[in-house]
């Protein structure tokens, strides 16, 4: 079946500090693992994304790591912003390549 | 170059009355989706279409019926509203990975600005 698990729902953190949110996914066949961001009364948009083919990937202050045994990804943002502020959303493709299921959201706080 | 664009941007309706929200992408992109989004539920997928003439299922179709006559729309229709469908709509659209001589779907899912429904 389909299910993309993230934890946890809500994240609190200093300015500065580093943010980690999970994600777990059932279909081992699993290949792409893309990660967006939703600023309020805004639209989803993707921040970085990473193939089963690597174990991490890192675009500036934002990392993907992947772990395809235990089937869960996780995302990591260092020396984190107030504009960095947002619901996060894991996805994963379900029993079709051509869908992605989405994780239910992480609604991250950073505090000045 | 407008991308995903959804209409109407917001609308009530009252229980039993139906509707039709509109996505259009110019992208030529071949797949389509539509998600809603409801707090701490995330984005749950309602439809979604391959191409031009195909739909099908996604994890919460009831109550919901869609179509694909032209590969630029993707229209999803609600014939009888239920307070239950009172959410945020959410139209996407996503490209093939070129070069690869496979109909393989590209990777970023593009997404429209939302549509606001509230159903009394």
């Amino acid at each position: 079946g389909e299910n993309v698990e993230q934890h946890p729902s809500t994240l609190s953190v200093q300015e500065g500090d580093s943010a980690v949110i999970k994600c777990t996914y059932s279909d081992s066949a699993s290949n792409y693992f893309p990660w967006y961001k939703q600023e309020l009364g805004k639209r989803p948009q993707l921040i970085i994304d990473i193939r089963s083919n690597v174990g991490e990937k890192k675009d500036q202050r934002i990392a993907v790591t992947l772990n395809k045994t235990a089937k869960h990804f996780s995302l990591h943002i260092t020396e984190t912003q107030p504009e960095d502020s947002a619901v996060y959303f894991c996805a994963a493709p379900g029993d079709s390549s051509y869908k992605l299921i989405f994780g239910s959201g992480t609604r991250l706080l950073v505090r000045p | 170059n407008a991308g995903v664009t959804q209409t109407p941007k917001f609308r009530v309706l009252k229980t039993g009355q139906s509707m039709t929200l509109l996505c259009a992408q110019d992208m030529n992109h071949e797949y389509m989706y539509w998600y809603r989004q409801d707090p701490g539920m995330g984005l749950r997928l309602i439809h979604y279409s391959v191409g031009e003439g195909t739909t099908a299922k996604g994890e919460v179709p009831d109550g919901y019926n869609v179509s694909r006559l032209k590969k630029q729309n993707f229209l999803l229709g609600l014939e009888s509203a239920a307070p239950s469908q009172t959410s945020v709509y959410f139209c996407a659209s996503r490209g093939p990975v070129t070069g690869l001589g496979a109909k393989t779907p590209g990777n970023t899912i593009y997404f429209g600005e939302g549509s606001w429904l509230t159903v009394v």
